[in-house]
Parts: C-alpha cells; sequence; structure tokens
C-alpha cells in the first residue's frame, strides 16, 4: 500500500518571505498523480497544485510551484512570496494512476504560520 | 474550478437520531464521490467511495449499517449516519470526481471537495 510522509507537523513563515514543506511517499508504481491540497480554518479542501509522475518538469501555480523526485520519492512545495492568505493546513496526496483506483492517500498534513 | 456543495455544514442532534449529509456537484457529473472523516487536527479518513448507480465501497474498520451512502444520480450523494452517538461526533467531508477530460473541469484525475459537516451528538 502506498504511503505519504510529512514530515513536518508545523511550519512558520514571514510574510513575503519563502517556505518550502516536505512529502516524501512510497510506492511501487511508476505511474501516479501527487497533490498539495489547503486546507484553511473554513476546513473548505482547496486543490493548490498537481503533478503528474511522468512529467519531468515541475509544476507551478503562480507563488506555488512543487520540486518533485521521483526516484527520490520527493514532493515538496514551496510557496514564494508568502501572504497572510496562506495560513493553513497542507495535506500531500497521492493517488495511483492505475485502474479506476481513484483514491487519493492523504499525508498527516503541515499546519503553516504566516507571521505578519 | 468545480464546485461541490455540501449540506448542511453544522448539525446537532441526539444520541439515537439519523442524520443525512447531501453531497452535489454544481457544475460536472461526479463518475465518483468519496466520503471522509476527519478528527480534530488530524487528516482525511476515506470512509468509502461509491460510483453513480452501484452500490458504496467501504473501507475496512467503517460499518456499512452504520453509515448508509447512497449515489443515486451524477450529481448527487449521500451519506447518512444511523443512529448516531456521541462517538460519531466527528467532521465529515466529500469530495466528486468527474468523468471528463484529464486536466478540465470535472476531469477524471482530480478531487473537488465540499465545505464539511461538523456533526455534533448529545
Amino acid at each position: 500500500a502506498q504511503t505519504v510522509t510529512q514530515s513536518q507537523p508545523e511550519m512558520s513563515v514571514q510574510e513575503a518571505e519563502t517556505v518550502t514543506l516536505s512529502c516524501t511517499y512510497d510506492t511501487s508504481e511508476s505511474d501516479y498523480y501527487l497533490f498539495w491540497y489547503k486546507q484553511p480554518p473554513s476546513r473548505q479542501m482547496i486543490l493548490v497544485i498537481r503533478q503528474e509522475a511522468y512529467k519531468q518538469q515541475n509544476a507551478t501555480e503562480n507563488r506555488f510551484s512543487v520540486n518533485f523526485q521521483k526516484a527520490a520519492k520527493s514532493f515538496s512545495l514551496k510557496i514564494s512570496d508568502s501572504q497572510l492568505g496562506d495560513a493553513a493546513m497542507y495535506f500531500c496526496a497521492y493517488r495511483s494512476a492505475r485502474g479506476s483506483n481513484y483514491k487519493l492517500t492523504f499525508g498527516k498534513g503541515t499546519l503553516l504560520t504566516v507571521n505578519p | 474550478g468545480a464546485v461541490v456543495s455540501q449540506h448542511p455544514s453544522r448539525v446537532i442532534c441526539k444520541s439515537g437520531t439519523s442524520v443525512k449529509i447531501e453531497c452535489r456537484s454544481l457544475d460536472f457529473q461526479a463518475t465518483t464521490m468519496f466520503w471522509y472523516r476527519q478528527f480534530p487536527k488530524q487528516s482525511l479518513m476515506l470512509m468509502a467511495t461509491s460510483n453513480e448507480g452501484s452500490k458504496a465501497t467501504y473501507e475496512q474498520g467503517v460499518e456499512k449499517d452504520k453509515f448508509l451512502i447512497n449515489h443515486a444520480s451524477l450529481t448527487l450523494s449521500t451519506l447518512t449516519v444511523t443512529s448516531a452517538h456521541p462517538e460519531d461526533s466527528s467532521f465529515y467531508i466529500c469530495s466528486a470526481r468527474g468523468g471528463g477530460l484529464a486536466g478540465g473541469l470535472g476531469g477524471k484525475n482530480i478531487q473537488y471537495f465540499g465545505a464539511g459537516t461538523r456533526l455534533s451528538v448529545l
């Protein structure tokens, strides 16, 4: 079974600075998808960014980018120019690309605090 | 992005009663819907997966008779917590994925989440 590990229960960053959240995963599959979801205090899960494992290029979405290291099974999220609204719980998630299994496996999350 | 509406956002009920939570995909057809449970400061725990028109697939340890899931149409799934007890108090979240083109709105590779339902059983 796949597992997702987020080794940082909590992180903090100064407003306008850059922060990187770590995520590693364990899988024997070669084709899969990786996601970062954000859960602010409202508890609405919001998709931040996604990466297809077959793509070598790292995904970017405005201030959010990932460092996808397939061999190392690492998928970190970098938030640049942090804003107060970025404060949230961030979950890394894995999904197999095989068959019709669309289940997400989540990490335990990293609580990000943004200091003004 | 695609919108998933979950209702109610909060419910308080007496022990022994049943509670129904609705999950609707508003602008796409949801081929599959998922139901999660989340305890305070913890991750999401998948309870069950439901495909339209077929029985839900429950994760190990989830009581099928306690948590009834119905996915009668491509835009609606319901979770009914039967004979609720205080230990069922939790935050329940649904998500939906479409059957559309990968990467497109409602695309098959993305799960869109509802805003969650906080259930408190007295």
